[in-house]
């Protein structure tokens, strides 16, 4: 059984450009998170969604930054324009409906140069 | 919101001896607490979990206890081996929703 896929595993642009992050969740799992980790900040929640819903979006840093999920299996993190701090390893973890356990992606390491 | 704070930052044992990692939270609405661990490059990896009406689970070489009473939550490696090397972060979340405060990690390393 397939885990929670991301895309792609490692991006590298430069300041300014935009960048879009995927993530697949487990499938029949009906809510799906996204992180960020740094050093300096540990692992930030920054949206989640549930049933496709966005539901909480308190840790989206700013405006540069948006989630969508247009199914139950898909979905996207965008920065636009990005910046050098946005360089971070971004996670996706999805859960069981009613569940608290999640299970994390292997993450996208971006470096904005 | 939830605060969830992790002692200590790093950890050092020596192979065969135990570990024990302390978290506290501030929410008493909190009434699940997983643990997570991470190894260098990879991904964070439920280990061990523990909800509110629980006072200790074990799994093998692992376990934690909870004290709702002082919000603090603990986990104990026994054994330790080299593979256990990595960075462990617990986490609480709330009866309200299902996000997850992380604490900030702590590094054990175990000395062969």
């Amino acid at each position: 059984d397939a885990g929670v896929i991301q895309s792609p595993r490692h991006e590298v642009t430069e300041m300014g450009q935009e960048v879009t992050l995927r993530c697949k969740p487990i499938s029949g799992h009906n809510s799906l998170f996204w992180y960020r980790q740094t050093m300096m900040r540990g692992l930030e929640l920054l949206i989640y969604f549930n049933n496709n819903v966005p539901i909480d979006d308190s840790g989206m840093p700013e405006d540069r930054f948006s989630a969508k999920m247009p199914n139950a299996s898909f979905s996207t993190l965008k920065i636009q324009p990005s910046e050098p701090r946005d360089s971070a390893v971004y996670f996706c973890a999805s859960s069981l409906a009613g569940s608290h356990e999640q299970y994390f992606g292997p993450g996208t390491r971006l470096t904005v140069t | 919101g939830e605060n969830v704070e992790q002692h200590p930052s790093t950890l050092s044992v020596q192979e065969g001896d135990s570990a024990v990692i302390k978290c506290t939270y501030s929410d008493s609405a909190s009434n699940y607490f997983p643990w997570y661990k991470q190894e260098l490059g990879k991904r964070p990896q439920l280990i061990i979990d523990i909800r509110s009406n629980v006072g200790e689970k074990k799994d093998q070489r692992i376990a934690v206890t909870l004290n709702k009473t002082a919000k603090h939550f603990s986990l104990h490696i026994t054994e330790t081996q080299p593979e256990d090397s990595a960075v462990y972060f617990c986490a609480a979340s709330s009866v309200y929703d299902y996000k997850l405060s992380f604490g900030a990690g702590t590094t054990v390393t175990v000395r062969a």
